[in-house]
């Protein structure tokens, strides 16, 4: 079936840092993927989204490119906050509407 | 913010009793979720309903029943909880609309405690 997976973590970075977490996919059709963000105590809300191959999705300075040839979706931010600390799930939408996600990635950033 | 509710917020049960979940949009979006989220795994879909009395087991379905005889209202029963069962459960929505952003939107979650 169709899955991702995504770098464990937690990953610990100083303030304007530059940032990579690391996603790949596994799917039988075309899939739309997703970054979705978690902030403690709530729920996951979207970050970015591509829907086709070589489809870049940004938001907040965050940045993922869809790239068919490696199943990858890295998402990426040349400098990172303090208020980006979070957990953050790569996910995927199948031709069926069905969403997987990633185990999560725990980002803390330190001023 | 997506109109989503999720009831109860917080749940401690006994385990073998019978616990139900209830999600209510005001979306009006066709297709519902239900997620559990737990250390480790991410978010693991349970069940998701693709309209009214439309359903489709998830990557974690044993031990859940779903029903939806309402566009509005999604429920997941546990019919005797265990207490692996203990989680924070979400529910989440999306249009499904071609040309739409294909974007769910969640809940704010069920703490789920089965001691």
């Amino acid at each position: 079936g169709d899955s991702v997976t995504q770098m464990e973590g937690p990953v610990t970075l100083s303030e304007e840092a530059f940032l990579t977490i690391n996603c790949t996919y596994t799917a039988t059709g075309y899939p739309s993927l997703f970054w979705y963000v978690q902030y403690p105590g709530e729920g996951l809300q979207l970050l970015l989204k591509a829907t086709k191959a070589d489809d870049k999705g940004s938001n907040k300075g965050f940045e993922a490119t869809y790239r068919k040839e490696t199943t990858s979706f890295h998402l990426e931010k040349g400098s990172v906050q303090v208020s980006d600390s979070a957990v953050y799930f790569c996910a995927l939408k199948d031709n069926f509407n069905k969403f997987y996600f990633g185990s999560g990635t725990k980002l803390n950033v330190k001023p | 913010d997506a109109g989503i509710t999720q009831s109860p917020r917080h749940k401690v049960t006994e385990t073998g009793t019978p616990v139900t979940l209830r999600c209510h949009q005001t979306e009006n979006h066709r297709y519902m979720y239900w997620y559990r989220q737990d250390p480790g795994h991410g978010l693991r879909l349970i069940h998701y309903s693709y309209g009214v009395k439309d359903t489709d087991k998830g990557e974690v379905s044993d031990g859940y029943s779903v029903s939806r005889s309402k566009t509005e209202d999604f429920l997941l029963t546990l019919e005797s909880a265990t207490s692996s069962q203990t989680s924070v459960y979400f529910c989440a929505i999306s249009s499904g609309l071609a040309g739409d952003t294909g974007e769910l939107f969640f809940g704010e979650g069920s703490r789920l405690t089965v001691l």
